[in-house]
């Protein structure tokens, strides 16, 4: 089975600051993985995914993350946040093969103050 | 594109009796869509799986009597929590996986709250 570490619960930071959001997760196969984002009282938004090939992926409103498979992580950055980033992020993986269902990480509240 | 509803968004009822939540993809046939459960503050937990024309696979713990779910065409999943009860209140979003290029993501619904008094 895999698994997915949010190292970070909360990450407060400052108006136009650069953020890094970890992500780690562990699986014995091969794993598509994504970054989603949920404001308060909503569902949740794709912000990126990776499947294969270029391991920087571009997302949506100016986030990005990298995959680097030896180090078994997808971490999220932004590299000017605004105050309307403020959220819950979610890193999930899904295995190959496994119906594309979703194994999530426990969320790390993005908190943007100005 | 790969838009999800859901409907209702909210919900208050009496224990004891029957909720229906609906779940739609809108612009794209989704062979499977998934129901999840979250709790405040917490991450989402998947419930089941639904394949249209199937009967849904239910994760371990969950009870397919309590949760009722049926797949009845590639647009439209619905969740019905039978006899609901105080501690099945929480927000329950769904999820649809299209095909073609969107097959390996899923595109979540806005969710719905259920409040049992």
């Amino acid at each position: 089975a895999q698994s997915v570490t949010q190292l970070d619960s909360q990450v407060p930071v400052f108006e136009e600051a650069p953020v890094e959001l970890r992500c780690n997760y562990s699986s014995s196969v091969s794993v598509y993985l994504f970054w989603y984002v949920q404001y308060p009282n909503q569902g949740l938004q794709l912000l990126l995914k990776y499947l294969s090939g270029s391991t920087l992926v571009k997302g949506i409103n100016g986030f990005e993350a990298e995959f680097n498979k030896s180090q078994t992580s997808f971490h999220l950055r932004k590299p000017s946040v605004h105050i309307s980033d403020t959220a819950e992020y979610f890193c999930a993986v899904s295995r190959w093969g496994s119906n594309y269902k979703l194994t999530f990480g426990k969320g790390t509240l993005l908190t943007v103050n100005p | 594109g790969a838009v999800v509803s859901q409907h209702p968004s909210w919900v208050i009822c009496k224990s004891g009796t029957s909720v229906k939540i609906e779940c739609r993809s809108l612009d794209f046939q989704a062979t499977t869509m998934f129901w999840y459960r979250q709790f405040p503050k917490q991450s989402l937990m998947l419930m089941a799986t639904s394949n249209e024309g199937s009967k849904a696979t239910y994760e371990q713990g969950v009870e397919k009597d309590k949760f009722l779910i049926n797949h009845a065409s590639l647009t439209l999943s619905t969740l019905t929590v039978t006899s609901a009860h105080p501690e099945d209140s929480s927000f329950y979003i769904c999820s649809a996986r299209g095909v073609g290029d969107t097959g390996e993501t899923q595109y979540f619904g806005p969710g719905t709250r259920l409040l049992v008094l």
